[in-house]
């Protein structure tokens, strides 16, 4: 089944501690993504990718990293969270044709992050 | 940037009803979805629009990549259908960004 996987779904975890997400996909895509959500705001990109070892920042990177080692996964680092970094996340990832004809983004099914 | 605007926020239907909810954005793009998220937080792809119209069932969408705004039909309402419904584009050029609107919020009671 095409999917994009994140793991943990949950965390609570406390102001400091550094922190992985993990984002995988299965269908072969160059363009990987993170999103964070938050009331009122929608959704907003931290950061993205379009190939392996190629990453960009999106609108609200600050406090976050992240790396693409291998094309299937996109972890995303929280080298030293702090509480306003609670957050519902998202991961997404879509082919990029050089057309730009069809580059529909699929999402994972979220991790929800509480920083106390 | 590009600025994405939906409207109206907040929607609340009778089972039954159709609606109309409507996506503005600031300048062109190549990339333009629709998506629902549900009440347990995923996010549904529903449609791909970048330009034109599509139907996919009760649901249908339109965008008229010129005059810079996309439309999403809901016909014959579901309790099902409630949830938040969002708008995202991106324009390839220099960046490869995605902007999402803030949402339009729909309530369908039976």
């Amino acid at each position: 089944e095409a999917q994009v996987t994140q793991n943990p779904r949950y965390l609570i975890t406390v102001t400091g501690k550094k922190l992985t997400v993990t984002c995988s996909q299965n269908m072969n895509h160059e363009y990987m993504s993170w999103y964070r959500q938050d009331p009122g705001l929608g959704l907003r990109q931290i950061y993205y990718s379009m190939n392996v070892e190629v990453t960009d920042k999106g609108d609200v990177p600050e406090g976050y990293k992240v790396s693409r080692k291998e094309k299937r996964n996109f972890p995303l680092i929280l080298e030293s969270p702090s509480p306003n970094q609670t957050s519902l996340y998202f991961c997404a990832s879509s082919l990029i044709l050089a057309s730009s004809s069809y580059n529909e983004q699929f999402f994972g099914p979220g991790t929800r992050l509480t920083v106390l | 940037g590009i600025q994405v605007e939906q409207s109206p926020p907040d929607l609340i239907l009778q089972e039954g009803a159709n609606s109309t909810l409507r996506c503005n954005f600031s300048d062109s793009v190549n990339n333009l979805q629709w998506f629902h998220q549900n009440p347990w937080g995923q996010l549904i792809n529903l449609f791909y629009i970048p330009s034109g119209t599509k139907q996919n069932g009760r649901l249908s969408a339109t965008t008229v990549a010129t005059e810079r705004y996309s439309l999403l039909y809901i016909s014959s309402s579901q309790t099902t259908d409630s949830g938040v419904y969002f708008c995202a584009v991106a324009s390839f050029s220099g960046t490869y960004k995605y902007i999402f609107g803030t949402g339009t919020r729909l309530k369908v009671l039976a």
